[in-house]
């Protein structure tokens, strides 16, 4: 079985504060993928990665930087948290097979509230 | 960039009813089309793909069509259950990449 695992469920951090979240998969998947999930709005890419210390933004990276430092691993940073990034986070990661793109297995999510 | 419109954003039916949910695509490279059910507090989770070479797609109550000249495809469940109920994203993916452009979401409700 796939296991996408986030470091948190919930978060609650202020206004300024800089915030890690951490997502890990256990199926030496090539690509790792955040996306932010917002009621009437759907899962936007905030950025994913394709190899280790590779990156790419995605939709709405703005506010957001990443890091890739072991395969299995991929962080998403809040460098300066805004109210406007209380949000659900989804970690994703699929396989890479030439350009094809493959089923994404989801994390179970992080609830982040900013105050 | 790869826009993608669902709709409805809500569709109510009566146990044992048919549903359809539609989506739309803006980038005629695009070749992959997945759909992901959403139950309430879960992560999302695939139910059913396409690939651009292929027109449907069954499995057991649900079916997916694909009409690469209209770009759109859509979602069929048939015989619904209360479980059924939940949102559902249909998704596309450019060619080229192995990225993924959403939908807004359906929310189905599935009434006994």
């Amino acid at each position: 079985d796939v296991k996408v695992t986030q470091s948190s469920r919930y978060l609650v951090k202020r206004t300024g504060e800089k915030v890690f979240l951490e997502c890990v998969q256990d199926m030496d998947h090539e690509n790792m993928f955040w996306y932010r999930q917002d009621p009437g709005l759907g899962l936007r890419l905030i950025y994913f990665s394709y190899d280790v210390k590779m990156k790419e933004k995605g939709d709405i990276p703005e506010g957001y930087s990443v890091s890739r430092e072991k395969k299995e691993r991929f962080s998403l940073i809040l460098e300066s948290a805004s109210t406007n990034q209380t949000s659900m986070y989804l970690c994703a990661s699929s396989f890479a097979v030439g350009e094809r793109s493959y089923e994404q297995y989801f994390g179970p999510g992080t609830r982040l509230t900013v105050t | 960039g790869e826009n993608v419109e669902q709709h409805p954003s809500t569709l109510s039916v009566q146990e044992g009813d048919s549903a359809v949910i539609k989506c739309t695509y803006s980038d005629s490279a695009s070749n992959y089309f997945p759909w992901y059910k959403q139950e309430l507090g879960k992560r999302p989770q695939l139910i059913i793909d396409i690939r651009s070479n292929v027109g449907e797609k069954k499995d057991q109550r649900i079916a997916v069509t694909l009409n690469k000249t209209a770009k759109h495809f859509s979602l069929h469940i048939t015989e619904t259950q209360p479980e059924d109920s939940a949102v559902y994203f249909c998704a596309a993916s450019p060619s080229g990449y192995s990225t993924l452009t959403f939908g807004k979401g359906t929310m189905l409700l599935v009434s006994p």
